[in-house]
């Protein structure tokens, strides 16, 4: 079962709207409304932005929000800040019974 | 406060075992599913396993089957990844995460700092 598709890159400029896709299959995230979404600044540890497709958890800015359309979700930051420059990951809970992560995206900020 | 500490660094040869640890803190660790997650350099997270403390029950990616070990230590509230042979293509920064909510389909919600382990010869 491979990594779940996104794009390797996306860049805007502060202030700017950007979204991030995720493609997936129906064995994943297709199937399930189990669509998670990790910032991963390197050397430290994931945070947890979006769970269960478009759920925020405490503390995470709403300029953060989540989406699905079937097989493929969708990770929209808006009003686009600095220290929104990281790698992102999404993550679907699939049929084999574990979890599955996308690629990753490199989010810049021009 | 909900804690995941892993153990430190590892430096070993191709060949050789190795053990690292995710020790749990802050909430009962046998309700919850925990994660271990492998960053290779320059590469992205990979999810490897996850195992429920509370009764060991394991769940493996397919591309990790057999390949690594998970298991716990209820009684230390401890959760271990383990090799009894490593090879350099095991190079990597390895995260443990709790599951929240304890059930299996949840989100990694709390993660360990985590541990290098670096292979070599």
């Amino acid at each position: 079962q491979s990594a779940l598709t996104q794009p390797a890159s996306v860049s805007g400029s502060p202030g700017q709207s950007i979204t991030i896709s995720c493609t997936g299959t129906s064995s994943d995230v297709g199937g399930y409304n189990y669509v998670s979404w990790y910032q991963h600044h390197p050397g430290k540890a994931p945070k947890l932005m979006i769970y269960d497709v478009s759920n925020r958890p405490s503390g995470v800015s709403n300029r953060f929000s989540g989406s699905k359309s079937g097989n493929t979700a969708s990770l929209t930051i808006s009003g686009l800040q600095a220290d929104d420059e990281a790698d992102y990951y999404c993550s679907s809970y699939t049929t084999t019974t574990t979890h599955v992560f996308g690629g990753g995206t490199k989010v810049t900020v021009l | 406060e909900v804690q995941l500490v892993q153990s430190g660094a590892e430096v070993k040869k191709p060949g050789e075992s190795l053990r690292i640890s995710c020790q749990g803190s802050g909430y009962t660790f046998t309700n919850y599913w925990i994660g271990w997650v492998r960053q290779m350099p320059g590469k992205g997270l990979e999810w490897m396993g996850i195992i429920y403390p509370g009764d060991s029950d394991t769940r493996f990616r397919p591309s990790f089957q057999g390949q690594v070990i998970i298991s716990a230590d209820k009684s230390i509230s401890t959760a271990y990844l383990q090799w009894s042979s490593l090879e350099a293509s095991d190079t990597a920064t390895y995260y443990c995460a709790r599951l929240a909510y304890g059930s299996a389909t949840r989100p990694g919600d709390y993660w360990g700092q985590g541990t290098q382990v670096t292979v070599s010869s």
